[in-house]
């Protein structure tokens, strides 16, 4: 069926230390991975996508890799900031069309300073 | 404007109550969504349309009833809701349906109180 495992539930670092989110989908024609940045009372926001083309994308603190193969894809942000602080989700395009995204159970990071 | 805008942003009802939901964009997307989001987890898909047409309805009960008046415009109609319906509801909008695959943009959502 259609999900999204993302991992782990809660991570917590030190400001300026590195997080990794982790994330495994089921379809193997999936071909778009976003992941949202969400605060608290406030809406879903793209911080960054991949398409099944591309390994690797990176976007100043903020990197995506995708495992085609193994059907997974990892959020990176470095240097982490306490503004970093949020739930973030991973997502994953079921094919069929029509723009059906499934979201991973979310991540809650916080950054301490 | 690249937003998506919902009103209203707080609605309590009562159960026997009919409320509508609003949605708009004004990106010329043509690709629109609406969301369920319960506390402490992720949005949930309702409905999709795709050029005003409802292309996905993921077996959501009765008492909710989308409408797409036109391309800028989505509402969900309420009637006859249930405690546990109580949520956020989020629209999005892409820039187009079918087999290419976008950025959704999110609205800021209505947090609906059934009591």
């Amino acid at each position: 069926g259609e999900n999204v495992e993302q991992h782990p539930s809660t991570l917590s670092v030190q400001e300026g230390d590195s997080a990794v989110i982790k994330c495994t989908y089921s379809d193997s024609a999936s071909n778009y991975f976003p992941w949202y940045k969400q605060e608290l009372g406030k809406r879903p926001q793209l911080i960054i996508d991949i398409r099944s083309n591309v390994g690797e994308k990176k976007d100043q603190r903020i990197a995506v890799t995708l495992n085609k193969t193994a059907k997974h894809f990892s959020l990176h942000i470095t240097e982490t900031q306490p503004e970093d602080s949020a739930v973030y989700f991973c997502a994953a395009i079921f094919s069929g069309g029509y723009n059906k995204l499934i979201f991973g159970a979310g991540t809650r990071l916080a950054v301490h300073p | 404007d690249t937003e998506v805008t919902q009103t209203p942003k707080h609605l309590v009802m009562g159960m026997t109550n009919k409320k509508s939901l609003k949605c708009e964009q004004h990106m010329g997307h043509r690709a629109m969504y609406w969301y369920k989001q319960k506390a402490k987890k992720p949005p949930e898909l309702m409905f999709v349309y795709s050029y005003e047409k409802l292309s996905i309805n993921e077996s959501v009960p009765s008492r909710f009833s989308p409408e797409c008046p036109n391309s800028s415009l989505l509402n969900l109609h309420l009637h006859a809701l249930q405690p546990e319906d109580s949520a956020l509801y989020l629209c999005a909008s892409s820039p187009s349906g079918g087999n290419t695959y976008n950025e959704q943009f999110f609205g800021p959502g209505t947090r609906l109180t059934v009591l």
